[in-house]
């Protein structure tokens, strides 16, 4: 079965800083998609960032980047110049192949916390 | 331009009581999911439906059932609630095939005393 790991409960940035928040995951499937989704205060979650497993290149956004490690099953995200609007709890998450089993699973959550 | 609805937001319920959380999508995706999000667990998938006339168990379904009425519609029942229950809950569909993008309802907070 497919994991979905991240280490820190809660992080803490100075505004216009670099913060990389931490995933890795599990699995045996050789082709899957991973994302980061934001969750403010207002509950909604808001699609980040995503990568496709086959993918090599990193996947960048603006301020978002990613750091995937496929052999290492890692997928980190690195938000730069920080912003006031970034706190909220992010979540790493794991989406089966369309030849798969459809799941799509998420970590524990790492709280921002941005200070100004 | 709805999205994903979530009926009821909020909801208290007795021991042993039932209920059946909502969800309607308006954007004709395939599949749907049904997550608890509880402090410290991040968002459990309770069920799916990978397609219109599929289900699927998750990581936590025991005390849980679920139908996909049709391609619109996917509902979490609760046949006897327990406080071990209380949670928010929401609800997301995706397209599938050309997509992986996860659109989520608003929540239902659920409360089991």
């Amino acid at each position: 079965a497919q994991t979905v790991t991240q280490s820190q409960p809660e992080m803490s940035v100075q505004e216009a800083e670099t913060v990389t928040l931490s995933c890795t995951y599990d699995t045996s499937e050789s082709d899957y998609y991973l994302f980061w989704y934001k969750q403010p205060p207002s509950r909604q979650m808001i699609l980040v960032i995503r990568q496709e497993a086959y993918k090599q290149q990193n996947a960048t956004e603006n301020r978002f980047s990613v750091n995937f490690q496929k052999a290492a099953k890692s997928f980190s995200l690195k938000i730069s110049d920080s912003q006031l609007g970034d706190a909220a709890m992010y979540f790493c998450a794991y989406r089966s192949p369309f030849s798969g089993t459809y799941k799509y699973i998420f970590g524990t959550g790492t709280r921002l916390k941005v200070l100004a | 331009n709805a999205g994903v609805t979530q009926t009821p937001k909020f909801q208290v319920l007795k021991t042993g009581q039932s209920m059946t959380l909502q969800c309607a999508q308006d954007m004709n995706h395939n599949s749907m999911y049904w997550y608890r999000q509880d402090p410290g667990m991040g968002l459990r998938l309770i069920y799916y439906s990978a397609s219109e006339g599929t289900t699927d168990k998750g990581e936590v379904p025991n005390g849980y059932n679920v139908s996909r009425l049709n391609k619109r519609e996917f509902s979490l029942r609760l046949e006897s609630a327990a406080p071990s229950q209380t949670s928010v809950y929401f609800c997301a569909s995706i397209e599938s095939v050309l997509n992986t993008e996860a659109f989520f309802g608003q929540g239902t907070r659920l409360t089991v005393v």
